[in-house]
């Protein structure tokens, strides 16, 4: 079952630009969660964001959290070379029993 | 650093054999977990375990079973291989609740031929 759909599904932009991306879901959730994969790794965690709160900042990172429209956005800042990877959100779809993740969203930050 | 090692970055193997995969993690936590993740369905969540030797499956358990005999192994392993089951596998740990983040391995890039 696919609870978080990343849009879009590709993104492709310059260094120093802001990168955005958005996560839907279908259920109600405890907290939603961002990973970043770069390319043959492993999920890197970046984010949890509980369901009572609305935004949350880590370095260069902002996570909005809108439950009444079940979404979610990932705003990257001044995108750097270094941050292309694909980014999945992940929701626990109100079970606390395991996550559901999207498939993701393929930034490319060209120099 | 919490740090999930995984046996094998790459394994190929033949349809039919019995086939296992190792996954350690070094931070004592409860919970570990196996997905598989394809072009363009994401992760999907095969089995977890939140103490030894409990099991629990995921969304797609059928041709894999799993072994939990100490806290920091988790192993995978694949009855009888068949080609639909060449797939990235992933293994990742987490503490307490399953509201914590989860710690990933690198990951183990399987063909079955």
């Amino acid at each position: 079952s696919q609870q978080g759909e990343e849009d879009p599904q590709a993104l492709s932009i310059q260094e120093g630009e802001n990168a955005t991306m958005n996560c839907s879901y279908k259920t109600s959730i405890n907290n939603l969660q961002w990973y970043r994969q770069n390319s043959g790794r492993g999920l890197v965690h970046l984010i949890l964001i509980r369901s009572n709160e609305r935004e949350k900042h880590s370095g260069r990172l902002r996570v909005t959290l809108d439950t009444s429209k079940k979404s979610s956005s990932l705003l990257i800042t001044a995108s750097r070379a270094a941050d292309t990877a694909s980014y999945f959100c992940a929701t626990d779809g109100g079970s606390f029993q395991k996550l559901v993740f999207g498939t993701g969203t393929r930034l490319l930050v060209s120099p | 650093d919490v740090k999930v090692t995984q046996s094998s970055r790459y394994l190929v193997k033949r349809t039919g054999e019995k086939v296992f995969l190792e996954c350690v993690q070094d931070m004592d936590h409860e919970n570990m977990f196996w997905y598989r993740q394809d072009p363009g369905l994401g992760l999907r969540l095969i089995y977890f375990s939140y103490d030894v030797k409990m099991k629990e499956k995921g969304d797609i358990p059928e041709g894999y079973s799993v072994s939990r005999e100490k806290k920091e192994r988790f192993s995978l392993i694949l009855e009888s291989a068949s080609t639909n089951q060449t797939s990235m596998y992933l293994c990742a740990s987490s503490k307490g609740f399953f509201d914590q983040p989860q710690h990933f391995g690198d990951g183990t890039r399987l063909s079955i031929l």
